[in-house]
């Protein structure tokens, strides 16, 4: 059973880089049928996708956030991470991560972490 | 970016009742469409990949249909678990896009 669990902060100044980790159990990133990447959901408000990466190393990002956003992996620890420079308060939201199987939809998510951008 | 019109924003019904969500592309996505239903302080879940396939362990009185660009999601005898918020996600390009979601609430 594949499992994905976000950690990290939930408090971020403006202007300060947000950063969050998944930690995956249960699935590889060595896959060629899996996209692995983040979500967000401000609160009261709907889904947006932010960007995800595929197993040979190709990340694909919204362009809304582009500028702003890096996808990593770290391969020995199972763990992916989400970092977003320079927040303001439109950045507060629930992150969630989430595991993509090609031709299906994101059938794995994880809890949610919800990040508050406040001085 | 293509963009997904969901419809309607909010639904009242009643248990027992057949409920039906549209979704529009704004342009050609094939079938890479998915159906989620999220309840509050959860995680969306899959209930609807490639348009019409019903993910496993999902109800079988869901179900989703398409006609070109339009897709709808139909709930056949609507159960008191099923009141939650459905969105539509696209796949076929990045960036994926979701729709703006649809609440289905107790009449």
């Amino acid at each position: 059973q594949v499992q994905l669990q976000e950690s990290g902060p939930g408090l971020v100044k403006p202007s300060e880089t947000l950063s969050l980790t998944c930690t995956v159990s249960g699935g590889s990133f060595s896959s060629t049928s899996h996209y692995w990447g983040w979500i967000r959901q401000p609160p009261g408000k709907g889904l947006e996708w932010i960007g995800s990466f595929f197993y040979n190393g190709n990340t694909y990002y919204n362009p809304s956030l582009k500028s702003r956003v890096t996808v990593s992996v770290d391969r020995s620890r199972n763990q992916f991470s989400l970092s977003l420079a320079s927040v303001t308060g439109a950045d507060t939201a629930v992150y969630y991560c989430a595991r993509h199987t090609y031709g299906v939809g994101l059938d794995y998510w994880g809890q949610g972490t919800l990040v508050t951008v406040t001085s | 970016d293509i963009q997904m019109t969901q419809s309607p924003s909010t639904l009242s019904a009643s248990v027992g009742d057949r409920v039906t969500i549209t979704c529009r592309a704004s342009q050609s996505i094939s079938s890479w469409l998915a159906w989620y239903q999220q309840k509050p302080g959860e995680a969306p879940n899959l209930l609807i990949y490639k348009a019409s396939n019903l993910e496993s362990g999902v109800p079988s009185r869901f179900s989703g249909s398409e006609s070109g660009t339009e897709f709808t999601l139909t709930i056949n005898s609507l159960q008191p678990d099923d009141f939650a918020t459905y969105y539509c996600q696209q796949y076929s390009n990045f960036p994926w896009t979701f729709g703006q979601g649809t609440k289905v609430e107790i009449e």
